[in-house]
């Protein structure tokens, strides 16, 4: 079965420009989470969804935002870019979203640079 | 608020020594606890997890990580580490419940030594 995938892998854009994220959870799975890894940090938790409604949002400004669609996939979008949203941004799913224990299964990630 | 702390930024070791990355985290409850393992320009992977029951956890690849609540600590351990084991490995936790929103602690990059 293949994992959870996310496009693009790559990414370059510059600063005020808006960019959206994607990510295909493992088949079956209904919640996602999205966190932002900056080079050297850990990654910061950013969202998650669970049947297309945000069940969690971290500490990140009103630029970010995102949505499930019925297939479960997600978007990931951030608007006016800055210098410092440079960073992986990591997908991860898990069948459910509400209590259990099921652990996340992350993506390989997709690399944004700004200039 | 959670926080988790690993207090090794990089730790070397020879190949076939053992081995024991610290995590220490900050919480009124005992969370949910989590390792993962990351290799460049990779995703993460989940070494072995915690929920509840016996405080000795084993997880994938030889690793084995001890609850120890009095200590607040969960330190990963393998008793011989081998050379595809050089990674950056990093704790998390998370609310009980809310497994799906982890707190990271900020890693520990293993270097392996021939």
């Amino acid at each position: 079965d293949a994992g959870v995938t996310q496009s693009p892998t790559h990414l370059i854009k510059t600063r005020g420009q808006h960019v959206t994220l994607r990510c295909s959870p493992i088949s079956g799975h209904k919640s996602v989470s999205w966190y932002q890894q900056v080079l050297g940090q850990g990654p910061q938790f950013i969202f998650q969804y669970y049947e297309k409604e945000e069940r969690g949002r971290g500490n990140f400004p009103d630029r970010f935002s995102a949505r499930q669609f019925p297939n479960y996939s997600s978007e990931l979008n951030v608007n006016a870019l800055l210098l410092g949203d440079s960073a992986l941004y990591l997908c991860a799913s898990s069948f459910s979203g509400i209590g259990g224990n099921q652990p996340q299964h992350f993506g390989d990630g997709t690399r944004l640079s700004i200039l | 608020a959670q926080s988790v702390t690993q207090p090794d930024i990089h730790i070397t070791v020879s190949e076939g020594a053992s081995l024991e990355l610290r995590c220490n985290y900050s919480y009124g409850a005992t969370p949910y606890l989590f390792w993962y393992v990351q290799s460049p320009g990779q995703g993460l992977q989940l070494l072995l997890k915690y929920f509840s029951g016996d405080t000795l956890v084993q997880g994938i690849k030889g690793f084995e990580a001890e609850f120890k609540r009095s200590q607040s600590s969960f330190n990963l351990r393998k008793p011989s580490v081998h050379w595809s084991d050089a990674a950056e490995y990093f704790c998390a936790v998370a609310l009980s419940g809310s497994a799906r929103q982890l707190t990271f602690g900020s890693g520990t990059q293993l270097t392996v030594l021939p």
